[in-house]
């Protein structure tokens, strides 16, 4: 079975142009989440979406930062207009939720993560 | 107060043997999940393991093991029979059940470094 697919693995951009990462998460997964890593913060999630409706993005950095996730299989993140201190790793991913149960204990299987994006803008 | 504390930012050891990565964490939650990533240096995070914390026995998987003391909160790593694959970067990361609706996230520590010598 396919793992999570992210696209593209390495990115070069200039400061100030638009920066799309790619998800497809795990087939029959219904949450997704969206992490960076640095090496000054660690791993941090930046958003969370299940069955396709962003449910928390209070870890998005402000608002040059937007993700969208339009069906089950497809995400993306989006950085308008980047800058340097968005260089990073960032990690697409992908979990089963047991439906209508999401608040309760247990209702959230192991995330697997797809195999990242490394970012640079210079 | 850290949520997931790695106190070994790295670990040595000799190719065949046995190694223990520690994580302790913190939560008031009764209800709760363990997990230990692996990041190798090709940067992708590989899950290796899960112990919830109304588990009676202790996870395994394949050479993993996850050494589970509750009354400690502590839940280490063991790999038995190191093998050169398994230099990488460990990461424990914990999810809390009831942390006011935030059930799905994860906390990670900060990692250790395992290098396996030949």
């Amino acid at each position: 079975d396919a793992g999570v697919i992210q696209s593209p693995r390495h990115e070069v951009t200039e400061m100030g142009q638009e920066v799309t990462l790619r998800c497809k998460p795990i087939s029959g997964h219904n949450s997704l989440f969206w992490y960076r890593q640095t090496m000054m913060r660690g791993l941090e999630l930046l958003i969370y979406f299940n069955n396709n409706v962003p449910i928390d993005d209070s870890g998005m950095p402000e608002d040059r930062f937007s993700a969208k996730m339009p069906n089950a299989s497809f995400s993306t993140l989006k950085i308008q207009p980047s800058e340097p201190r968005d260089s990073a790793v960032y990690f697409c991913a992908s979990s089963f939720s047991w439906p209508g149960l999401e608040g309760l204990a247990g209702a959230f299987n192991e995330q697997y993560f797809g195999p990242g994006t490394r970012l640079t803008v210079t | 107060a850290q949520k997931i504390t790695q106190t070994q930012p790295g670990m040595f050891v000799q190719e065949k043997e046995a190694v223990t990565l520690d994580c302790t964490y913190d939560t008031s939650d009764p209800s709760y999940g363990l997990f230990w990533y692996k990041q190798p240096s090709s940067g992708e995070m590989i899950f290796l393991i899960y112990q919830g914390s109304y588990d009676q026995q202790n996870a395994t998987e394949g050479r993993y093991s996850l050494n589970f003391q509750k009354a400690r909160k502590s839940a280490n790593l063991v790999i038995s029979a190191s093998q050169l694959g398994d230099s990488a970067m460990y990461f424990c990361a914990m999810r809390e059940d009831y942390s006011g609706g935030s059930n799905y996230k994860l906390t990670f520590g900060k990692g250790t470094l395992l290098t396996v010598n030949p």
